[in-house]
C-alpha cells in the first residue's frame, strides 16, 4: 500500500523558513516523480513544485520560484520542500502527491498534509 | 503558463442525476489531463488521467473525455458520495496548473 506521510508545518513568522518533509512507504521512491499541491483556506488546490525520480529535474511555480527549494533523498524515501522568505499568501495545507512514473506528474497518491501558518 | 477554465462553478443536482463538468485550456494540453476529486476535510483523490483512462479504484459511473484544450467529465448518475469539488489538472508541462474547480452540490 502506498503511504505518504507530510511532516514539519506549522506556525512561522514572515519572512521566515521553514522544511517540509515527506516520507514514502509502499513503492520504490526513486521510480517516481513527486509534487507539493498546496491550498490556501477555503481556496482551491495550487500546484507548486515537482522533481524527477532521479531528482535532476526540477520545475516550481512562478509564485514559488527563488524562496522555495524542492529536493528528496531516495535512501531515505522522502521528498523536501525548503521554504524561504514565508508570506501570508503562503499560508495553506501543503500536500505531498505520488507521480504515476518517473517522469509523468499526474498525481495518483496523495498524503493527508500539513498545515503551515505564516503570521506574526 | 497554461490556464485552466472550469465551468460551472457551482452545478446543483439530485442522487441519480448526471452531471457534465467542464475545462477549457489556454493551449493544448496534448490529453495531459487529469480529473480530481476532493470531498470536505479529504485529500484530492485521482479520477481520470490522459483525459480519459480511469483511475485505479474508480467506478465507472466516472468518464473523461475531450482532446487538446476541451475536456468534460461526466458522473453518469450521481451517488450520494459524489457530491465534492471536482478539479482539472494539466501535467504537460510546467507549470502543472490546476482549474479552479467545480463544487457539485445537493439540489
Amino acid at each position: 500500500e502506498v503511504q505518504l506521510f507530510e511532516s514539519g508545518g506549522g506556525l512561522v513568522q514572515p519572512g521566515g523558513s521553514l522544511r517540509l518533509s515527506c516520507a514514502a512507504s509502499g513503492i520504490i521512491f526513486s521510480t517516481y516523480a513527486v509534487s507539493w499541491v498546496r491550498q490556501a483556506p477555503g481556496r482551491g488546490l495550487e500546484w507548486v513544485s515537482a522533481i524527477s525520480g532521479s531528482g535532476g529535474s526540477t520545475y516550481y511555480a512562478d509564485s514559488v520560484k527563488g524562496r522555495f527549494t524542492i529536493s528528496r533523498d531516495n535512501s531515505r524515501n522522502t521528498l523536501y520542500l525548503q521554504m524561504n522568505s514565508l508570506r501570508g499568501e503562503d499560508t495553506a495545507v501543503y500536500y505531498c502527491a505520488k507521480g504515476a512514473s518517473e517522469w509523468l506528474y499526474v498525481n495518483d497518491h496523495w498524503g493527508q498534509g500539513t498545515l503551515v501558518t505564516v503570521s506574526s | 503558463e497554461i490556464v485552466l477554465t472550469q465551468s460551472p462553478g457551482t452545478l446543483s443536482l439530485s442522487p441519480g442525476e448526471r452531471a457534465t463538468l467542464s475545462c477549457r485550456a489556454s493551449q493544448s494540453v496534448n490529453n495531459y489531463l487529469a480529473w480530481y476529486q476532493q470531498r470536505p476535510g479529504q485529500a484530492p483523490r485521482l479520477l481520470i488521467y490522459g483525459a480519459s483512462s480511469r483511475a485505479t479504484g474508480i467506478p465507472d459511473r466516472f468518464s473523461g473525455s475531450g482532446s487538446g484544450t476541451d475536456f468534460t467529465l461526466t458522473i453518469s448518475r450521481l451517488e450520494p458520495e459524489d457530491f465534492a469539488v471536482y478539479y482539472c489538472q494539466q501535467y504537460g508541462s510546467s507549470p502543472f496548473t490546476f482549474g479552479p474547480g467545480t463544487k457539485v452540490d445537493i439540489k
